[in-house]
Formats: C-alpha cells, structure tokens, sequence
C-alpha cells in the first residue's frame, strides 16, 4: 500500500493559463475522488470515478473544469482558463471498497496558486 | 442545501476528555464520518456510524443520534499530537460524494 500520490505538490500559475493535476490512487481502491479545500474550510466534493466511468460531478463545478480516469487507474483534473478562485488544495482520495464504512484516503494534495 | 455545524475551535489540556459536536441539515444521509488533519497534511480517516449509538476506536469514540440529526467526536486521554483539525462529514450515499464541516480546530495544551 504506496498511498495516494499527487503531481505536482504546488502549482503556481498566471491567470488564464490551464493547468492539469495527476493523481494514483492506491492499485485495489476503484473508486477515486477529487475534493477542493480551501484555508479555514473543510474539502468540498468536485467528482468522482468507479473505475474509469465518471459517476457525478459536482454542479458547482464550471465547465473549464475536467476530469478523466483513463483505464481505471490514474485520474487527472484539468482546470481550463484559470482564475484567481480557483487558488485552493486539490485533494485526491480514494476507497478500499464499495461502502461507506471505508472511508478516504487522502493524498497530501496539490496546491494551486493563480496569481 | 445542505449544512454541517460544528464548532470553529476547541481547547483542553493534556488528559482530559474533549467532545465535539456535529450537526447537520442535508439532502441525502448514508451515514457520518469524521476525519483528523494536521496542518499541511492530509486529512485522515478517523471513524464511521451508520447507526445510531457509540462507536469506539481506542482513545477515539463516535456517536450517532440519526432522529436529532446530530453526532459526536469523543477524544480520550488527550495528548499533544491530538492538537489538529476535526472535520465530520456526512456520506450521502453509500461510497458515493460526502459533504464535510469547516471543522473543529482542536488545541491540546500542556
């Protein structure tokens, strides 16, 4: 069990530039998730994968975000035309199985800075 | 909408027994979870109640009232390393999207 590893850690990047984020999660877990966070709150829900097929996506998420899960292992998340909100931690989580009672597991996320 | 209430901070000393409270309005429930991040890490997988009642792990215990809408972090024995944030987060379906808290800053002083 290697854990949920992000790329990159940090991303700093001019407005309107688009930037794209990797996650792999942990080989066993088929369910992926990408959260936002930002200081003083708790992570907010963008979407979700069962293996490579995208289950929800978050209707506060705009159309200049996306996500894919090609072959059901790594996902990435591309932000498109990026504006100074979208400074935040991006988490990447996943589960061990099919209930609820098994809860994330985390990477260390990937924070993004749009000055 | 869909709203989670727990308090912004909390303080006790080392030893002692610390409860913090979570409350929650939302569309859907599967069951509640609470999660621990220190700061400039991760958040963690602390615990889960799908039913009501008192679920224990360790020195970490959790509470579910399903009726009151209500649920409860029960930390033991409180050392320094517990000083973190605690977030509660609502499952809204089973292993699908979950909803969390602002969370509970929790500092464990000497």
């Amino acid at each position: 069990d290697t854990g949920v590893s992000q790329d990159p850690r940090h991303k700093i990047t001019k407005r309107g530039q688009n930037v794209t984020f990797r996650c792999d999660p942990i080989s066993e877990h088929n369910r992926l998730y990408w959260y936002r966070q930002t200081l003083g709150q708790g992570p907010e829900f963008l979407t979700y994968f069962q293996n490579e097929a995208q289950l929800e996506k978050s209707r506060l998420l705009s159309d200049r975000f996306s996500a894919e899960r090609p072959k059901g292992s790594f996902s990435t998340l591309e932000i498109q035309r990026t504006e100074q909100g979208d400074s935040a931690m991006y988490l990447c989580a996943s589960r061990r199985g099919m209930g609820a009672n098994y809860g994330y597991t985390f990477g260390s996320g990937t924070r993004l800075t749009v000055v | 909408g869909q709203s989670l209430e727990q308090p912004s901070e909390v303080t006790a000393v080392e030893g002692a027994i610390v409860q913090i409270n979570c409350t929650y309005q939302t569309s859907g429930f599967y069951g509640l979870s609470w999660y621990q991040q220190h700061d400039g890490g991760a958040p963690t997988f602390l615990s889960y109640n799908a039913l009501d009642g008192l679920e224990e792990t360790g020195r970490f215990s959790s509470f579910l009232s399903r009726s009151d809408s209500y649920g409860y972090l029960l930390l033991q024995e409180l050392q320094m390393k517990d000083s973190a944030s605690y977030f509660c987060a609502v499952e809204m379906t089973n292993a699908g999207k979950s909803t969390f808290g602002d969370g509970t800053t929790l500092t464990v002083k000497p």
